[in-house]
């Protein structure tokens, strides 16, 4: 089945740092991949998505690029801020219409 | 809707008792999902809805979770005899359609004593 795995946390950073969480995946297939958020004490957000290879979604100033050479997904931001603060999750759908998350990676931005 | 909703925000209950979680899905979204997330764990799949019916109920953890859908809408997490490790987030989402981008709710914080 399909699965995901992300870089574990926490990712400590100061502001303006650049970010990379990486994020691949196994798949059969090639589903639509996504990163959520999850801010302190609110609910899971879509950050982005690439629904096809090569694909980049961006939001934000985050971006993520559907790699199908390399199964991956890794998020990126060229320089972050304290509001960044948040758990990111990479996620894909299996065949069956389930979200396949990863763990979760815990990014810490200081000023 | 504005958005997925759920209730109760916060549940607390004693181990053994029976509760009941409520998922209000984005009006006109035919699937919603109920996942659970542990404290420190990422999520973990439970159930989907297409429409009324649930295809798939293999990510029930055990025979004392059910989950039911009416009217193409609302949606309602059964647990019984609750246990110490049910305790978690339960998160529901909604898509327009199976594959389309899943919305969140805000989650119930379930605390079994």
């Amino acid at each position: 089945g399909n699965s995901v795995t992300q870089m574990e946390g926490p990712v400590t950073l100061s502001e303006e740092a650049f970010l990379t969480i990486n994020c691949t995946y196994t798949a059969t297939g090639y589903p639509s991949l996504f990163w959520y958020v999850q801010y302190p004490g609110e609910g899971l957000q879509l950050l982005l998505k690439a629904t096809k290879a090569d694909d980049k979604g961006s939001n934000k100033g985050f971006e993520a690029t559907y790699r199908k050479e390399t199964t991956s997904f890794h998020l990126e931001k060229g320089s972050v801020q304290v509001s960044d603060s948040a758990v990111y999750f990479c996620a894909n759908y299996n065949q069956g219409g389930k979200l396949i998350f990863g763990q979760g990676t815990e990014l810490s931005v200081k000023p | 809707g504005a958005g997925v909703s759920q209730s109760p925000s916060n549940k607390v209950t004693e181990k053994g008792k029976d509760v009941e979680l409520r998922c209000d899905p984005i009006s006109g979204h035919t699937a919603l999902y109920w996942y659970r997330q542990r404290l420190g764990q990422g999520l973990e799949f439970l159930i989907y809805f297409q429409g009324n019916s649930a295809p798939d109920k293999s990510g029930l953890p055990s025979d004392r979770f059910s989950a039911e859908r009416t009217g193409e809408s609302v949606s309602t997490l059964t647990i019984q005899r609750t246990q110490q490790e049910d305790s978690a987030v339960y998160l529901c989402a909604s898509s327009l359609a199976m594959g389309e981008t899943q919305y969140f709710g805000p989650g119930t914080r379930l605390l079994v004593l």
